[in-house]
């Protein structure tokens, strides 16, 4: 089975702008989460989906958000881009959403903004 | 005070070395995970734990829930295993049921 895939791998955006990032999980599994990663904070949950809805959503302003399609792929948008958010950003599928699954890491997308 | 706190911070062993990583959390957990990270971002989880010990190869988890304490063991480290280990844990859903994670220990194996 192929891995969990992430695209693009590398990002430069400018302050201001938005950015998507994609995320297709690995065939079978039904939730995707999604990390940040930074120097400073270390890792930091983003949010959980399962099913197309949002099952959880960690601390981080409204300018943060996702969706998850019928085919389990998901999207982050970072609107309002600000030089906070450059960051390492990971995605994870499993089969189920909770605590009893493994979560499958993918190789994350870099985004720097300057 | 970090809900999830990591010791070492960093460490450095010899090759063939019994290595030893601490996780201490706060909060209520519903499991506790072990991931690695090799330079360039990559994470793999390595164990999932909500009771007792798990054993993959070289590789040993534990976890004391009532201590709330885990830790990860490596026999006879080898220097592939340079990597940094990080602790995460899941929330119960009665708090709110997602993911925190502990600041990461960066293991370094010479030969």
């Amino acid at each position: 089975k192929a891995g969990v895939t992430q695209t693009p791998r590398y990002l430069i955006k400018t302050r201001g702008q938005q950015v998507t990032l994609s995320c297709s999980p690995i065939s079978g599994h039904r939730s995707v989460s999604w990390y940040q990663q930074t120097p400073g904070q270390g890792l930091q949950f983003l949010f959980e989906y399962f099913s197309e809805t949002q099952r959880n959503k960690g601390n981080f302003p409204g300018r943060f958000s996702g969706r998850q399609f019928s085919n389990s792929r998901s999207e982050m948008n970072v609107s309002t881009l600000e030089l906070g958010d450059s960051a390492l950003y990971l995605c994870a599928s499993s089969l189920g959403a909770g605590a009893a699954y493994e979560q499958y890491f993918g190789p994350g997308t870099r985004l720097t903004v300057t | 005070k970090n809900e999830v706190e990591q010791s070492p911070q960093n460490l450095t062993a010899q090759e063939g070395e019994f290595i030893t990583i601490n996780c201490s959390y706060s909060v209520g957990i519903s499991a506790l995970h072990w991931l690695q990270q090799h330079p360039g971002g990559g994470i793999v989880s390595l164990f999932m734990l909500s009771s007792g010990k798990k054993k993959h190869g070289r590789l040993i988890a534990t976890i004391n829930i009532q201590e709330k304490h885990s830790s990860l063991h490596i026999t006879a480290s080898h220097p592939r295993d340079s990597a940094v280990y990080i602790c995460a844990v899941r929330l119960r859903w009665e708090v709110n049921n997602d993911m925190r994670f502990g600041a990461g220990t960066r293991l370094t194996v010479k030969p």
